[in-house]
C-alpha cells in the first residue's frame, strides 16, 4: 500500500539553529497537510495545500516557519530558528482531494527535540 | 470554532471485553466525524468517518461507532477487544457550516487491552 514518506525520523538540533522536514505524499494526492503533535496533546493543523497553493496557514507561525509545495508534489517545512517549544512530532499527511469527508494519510512523522 | 473532548486520558480492558472511547464534539454546523489510531512511532491510520445516513458506523478491524446528534457524541466501540488494540485513539470534526473545513483532533485515549 502507498505511504506518505518523511524525513528525517528524528531531527536533534539546538536552539537558533535551522531545521527542514521532508515530506512526499502518496501520487496523485492533490492535498498535503502538516500538523505538530506536541506530547499528550492531539495534531494541530499547521498548514494546508491544494497542489501548490496554501490553502489554511492561519496556525502556523510565520516569524519562523516557513512551508512550500512548489511542484504541487513534494514538500519541505523549515524552522529558523528554532525554539525549545518546537520540540514535537511534525506530521505530514495527504489526501486525494480537499473534500471534508476525505479520509487523510500520514506519514511516520519527524520527531523534533530542541536542546 | 469546532472543538472535541475525550474525556478519558486512558482507558484499561481485559481482552475479550467489549470497549468503549468517549468522543464529544461541538460545531456550529453540521459535523463530519472521524477516528484515527496511532501506533507507537507511527502516524495515525484512518479507523473510520461519519458523513450521514445510519448512525452506526462500521470500520477497520473489528470498530465501529455510533454518531448521536442529540448528545453530540460519537463513542468507539468494539465488542470484543485484543491485545493488539492497544494504541493511542484521536477522535476528530470537521464543521461543513463554516467555510473552510479544518480537521480538529481530540487529545487522544490511550487504549490499554490486558491479556
Amino acid at each position: 500500500e502507498a505511504e506518505v514518506a518523511q524525513s528525517p525520523r528524528y531531527k536533534i538540533t539546538e536552539k537558533s539553529q535551522a531545521v527542514a522536514f521532508w515530506c512526499d505524499p502518496i501520487s496523485g494526492h492533490a492535498t498535503l497537510y502538516w500538523y505538530r503533535q506536541i506530547l499528550g496533546q492531539g495534531p494541530e493543523l499547521l498548514v494546508q495545500f491544494q497542489d501548490e497553493s496554501v490553502v489554511d496557514d492561519s496556525q502556523l507561525p510565520k516569524d519562523r516557519f516557513s512551508a512550500e509545495r512548489l511542484k504541487g508534489v513534494d514538500s519541505t517545512l523549515k524552522i529558523q530558528p528554532a525554539e525549545l517549544g518546537d520540540s514535537a512530532m511534525y506530521l505530514c499527511a495527504s489526501s486525494l482531494r480537499p473534500t471534508p469527508g476525505e479520509k487523510l494519510f500520514f506519514g511516520s512523522g519527524t520527531q523534533l527535540s530542541v536542546l | 470554532a469546532q472543538s472535541v473532548a475525550q474525556p478519558e486520558d486512558q482507558v484499561n480492558v481485559a481482552e475479550g471485553n467489549p470497549l468503549t472511547v468517549k468522543c464529544t464534539y461541538s460545531v456550529s454546523g453540521n459535523p463530519y466525524l472521524f477516528w484515527y489510531v496511532q501506533y507507537p512511532n507511527r502516524g495515525l491510520q484512518f479507523l473510520l468517518k461519519y458523513i450521514t445516513g445510519d448512525n452506526l458506523v462500521k470500520g477497520s478491524y473489528g470498530f465501529e461507532a455510533e454518531f448521536n446528534k442529540s448528545q453530540t457524541s460519537f463513542h468507539l466501540k468494539k465488542p470484543s477487544a485484543l491485545v493488539s488494540d492497544s494504541a493511542l485513539y484521536f477522535c476528530a470534526v470537521r464543521d461543513i457550516g463554516t467555510g473552510f473545513q479544518k480537521l480538529v483532533f481530540g487529545t487522544g485515549t490511550r487504549l490499554l487491552v490486558s491479556p
